[in-house]
């Protein structure tokens, strides 16, 4: 089992759609975890923290669930520039590296 | 304005042929990182620094090196480069501790070409 699992899609969805990606991570005592952003040929940049409580960043809203071992992604009025790939990312206790999913590729479509 | 970069943006070698690629960062970050990333595929964790300290991964080939000579330069060595080589090289920094520690932040990568 891969220590960090994606859905790889491509998710095709319209503007203005709500679209949602849950990611799941292998190892319980995990500690932070993140979603990268990535678009095609470029570098991963930052989207978001994700904290236990569940936070929001304008249309995006990540959410943590311990007991099952997930994280998700909620983008809500999907944008065109919104087309990405949206990488997971989970730091284990104990270890300084981060582990990255493959990312699920997100295609917003006019 | 940039804060990590990296040099070449583009490499193209010929098999067996070595390169270095490089990674020089304005951040003071603590820890750089090196991540190998194919196409469609996780970026994979080659080898870390925090400070000085060196941590490679445990399935990183003996072929690729690298050397951080002080805190704002990093280097990748790939001894022989193979096609199985062939990749984008993201650098990448973080604090290392206190508020952030764990953020990272990329370089625009080093894609190589392996003839």
């Amino acid at each position: 089992r891969k220590e960090v699992e994606q859905d790889p899609g491509p998710f095709n969805v319209p503007e203005g759609a709500t679209v949602a990606f849950n990611c799941t991570y292998s190892n319980s005592a995990s500690q932070s975890f993140f979603w990268y952003r990535q678009d095609c040929r470029k570098e991963p940049k930052l989207l978001m923290s994700v904290y236990s409580s569940g936070n929001e960043d304008g249309r995006f809203t990540a959410q943590l669930n311990r007991a099952s071992q997930y994280i998700s992604l909620l983008i809500r009025d999907s944008k065109l520039s919104d087309s990405a790939t949206y990488l997971c990312v989970v730091k284990d206790t104990g270890r300084r590296a981060l582990t990255f999913g493959s990312g699920t590729r997100l295609q917003v479509q006019p | 304005d940039a804060m990590v970069i990296q040099n070449p943006r583009y490499q193209v070698t010929q098999f067996g042929k070595p390169v270095t690629l490089s990674c020089s960062q304005t951040l003071n970050h603590n820890v750089m990182y090196w991540y190998q990333q194919k196409s469609s595929q996780a970026p994979k964790l080659l080898f870390h620094y925090y400070d000085k300290d060196f941590n490679n991964e445990a399935d990183t080939p003996d072929n690729f090196q690298s050397r951080r000579p002080n805190t704002s330069f990093c280097f990748l060595d790939i001894r022989s480069p193979g096609l199985g080589d062939a990749a984008m090289y993201l650098c990448a920094t973080s604090r290392g501790t206190g508020s952030g520690a764990n953020v990272l932040t990329f370089g625009a990568g080093s894609r190589l070409t392996v003839l």
